[in-house]
């Protein structure tokens, strides 16, 4: 079936950049996702990218999709401590959406 | 608030007994969809709704589990005879189907336990 893989965790410093990567294997997937997660507190649509796109920037996220690899990524520039959370990588698979584990991303001061 | 809400926003039980959760939408949302998300993974989609109609069931969605939308707005999860293996946080989603836009609305989740 449908799968999404992302890496569990990720530290930076703050101020630094975070690149969450992901990977998917539903090639028909025509929406791809990331969502926000804080602790207590629903899951947040952050930004997605149609799948005939590269990229996608808005403000501080860049979104890269390389659809022949099956590879997205999320760059949070500037990263700073209110960008703790977990980030799940999400993709359309006809009607409904198949998320990642989740990546803990963590800020170091 | 006009998000998509979930009622209540946690339960505790015991084993066996049954437990029914409410999910109000957007207003304007056609598709209502509900998914589980267990602790260390990402939410993992159970059913969802076009108005009144139920399009899709997982396999997760055991024949305890049952889910409604009679009116098109409103929808209900109820688990039947629970079991520890229950305990999860359910979720609420709606969207309004236009065009290929999928854009899910998530609601805040009941977590639920199963003593």
């Amino acid at each position: 079936g449908e799968d999404v893989e992302q890496s569990l965790f990720l530290s930076v410093r703050e101020g630094d950049s975070s690149v969450i990567n992901c990977t998917y294997t539903d090639s028909s997937s025509t929406y791809l996702y990331w969502y926000k997660q804080e602790p207590g507190a629903g899951l947040q649509l952050l930004t997605y990218i149609f799948s005939n796109m590269d990229m996608k920037q808005d403000q501080r996220l860049t979104v890269l999709l390389n659809k022949k690899d099956k590879h997205l990524s999320l760059r949070i520039a500037d990263t700073q401590t209110g960008d703790s959370a977990i980030y799940f990588c999400a993709v359309s698979s006809a009607s409904k959406i198949i998320f990642g584990s989740g990546t803990r991303l963590s800020i170091r001061p | 608030d006009t998000g998509v809400s979930q009622d209540p926003r946690h339960k505790i039980t015991k084993r066996g007994q049954n437990v029914t959760f409410r999910c109000d939408p957007i207003s304007e949302h056609n598709r209502l969809y509900w998914y589980r998300q267990t602790l260390g993974q990402g939410p993992e989609f159970l059913t969802y709704f076009q108005n009144e109609a139920q399009l899709e069931k997982s396999r997760l969605l055991s024949d305890r589990f049952s889910a409604e939308r009679p009116k098109g707005s409103f929808s209900t999860l109820e688990i039947q005879r629970t079991e520890q293996g229950d305990s999860a946080m359910y979720l609420c989603a709606s969207s309004f189907r236009s065009g290929g836009d999928n854009e899910q609305f998530f609601g805040p989740g009941t977590r639920l336990t199963v003593l």
